[in-house]
C-alpha cells in the first residue's frame, strides 16, 4: 500500500466548475499537509500549507484536513481554464536531523475547459 | 520566481560522461533537498541537508553524488548514469521542516 494515495485523473470540468481533490495517506506520523500546482514543464508551486485539521482558505482555494480518517482535500472555486495544471498533494514529518521529507501524491491532472 | 534557482535547465549527457546540477536559494532557508520526478510517479525524496550536514539519503545509487558547501547551495554530481535515471530533477528549500519551495528544475535526458 502506497503511503499517499492520489487519483491521478485526469479531471475535465467547465469553467466555473467547482473542483474538489483529494488525498488519503496511511502514516499517522504525517504532520504538515501541502498542496503543490505543477504546469508542464515547470516546478511545483506551493498553493495550500496546513498543520492541523480543519479547514483553511486562500481566495478561491480551500484545504481541508481530517486526521482522523486520514483525508485530505482541496477545493477550487470558481474554476479558470489558468487552473489547468497537475495538482500534488504532500504531507511530511520532521526529520531528527532537521528539514523536513515530503512524501507526495502522483497528482491529479485537472483540466478546465471554457 | 520562488526564489530557488537551478542550473542548467535541461541537460544531456552520455553514460559515460560527468555533470553537475546547481542549485541556489535566496530565501534564507536552512535546509534543501534533491527530489526526482519520473512519468507517472509521485516526487522521490533523493537526499536532505540541514545546516550544510546531510540528514538524509534515501537509498539513492552513488551515481548521485550531492555536495553542499553552504546553506545557500547545492549541487548534485552526476557520473556513469543509466538511461532510465532521465527525469526532472526538482531542488527544494525550507526553513527546518516548515513548507518546501521548489525550483523550475533540470530536464536531465541520458542517452
Amino acid at each position: 500500500q502506497k503511503e499517499v494515495e492520489q487519483d491521478p485523473g485526469p479531471l475535465s470540468v467547465p469553467e466555473g466548475a467547482i473542483v474538489s481533490l483529494n488525498c488519503t495517506y496511511s502514516n499517522s506520523a504525517f504532520q504538515y499537509f501541502m498542496w503543490y500546482r505543477q504546469y508542464s514543464r515547470k516546478g511545483p508551486e506551493l498553493l495550500m500549507y496546513t498543520y492541523s485539521s480543519g479547514n483553511k482558505e486562500d481566495g478561491r482555494f480551500t484545504a481541508q484536513v481530517d486526521k482522523s480518517s486520514k483525508y485530505i482535500s482541496l477545493f477550487i472555486r470558481d474554476s479558470q481554464p489558468s487552473d489547468s495544471a497537475t495538482y500534488l498533494c504532500a504531507m511530511s514529518e520532521g526529520l531528527t536531523g532537521g528539514g523536513n521529507k515530503l512524501t507526495f501524491g502522483t497528482g491529479t491532472q485537472l483540466k478546465v475547459e471554457l | 520566481e520562488t526564489g530557488v534557482t537551478q542550473t542548467p535547465r535541461h541537460l544531456v549527457m552520455g553514460m559515460t560522461n560527468k555533470k553537475s546540477l546547481k542549485c541556489e536559494q535566496h530565501l534564507g532557508h536552512n535546509a534543501m533537498y534533491w527530489y526526482k520526478q519520473s512519468a507517472k510517479k509521485p516526487l522521490e525524496l533523493m537526499f536532505v541537508y540541514n545546516f550544510k550536514e546531510q540528514t538524509e539519503n534515501n537509498s539513492v545509487p552513488s551515481r548521485f553524488s550531492p555536495e553542499c558547501p553552504n546553506s545557500s547551495h547545492l549541487f548534485l554530481h552526476l557520473h556513469t548514469l543509466q538511461p532510465e535515471d532521465s527525469a526532472l530533477y526538482l531542488c527544494a528549500s525550507s526553513h527546518e521542516a516548515s513548507k518546501a519551495f521548489f525550483g523550475q528544475g533540470t530536464r536531465l535526458t541520458v542517452v
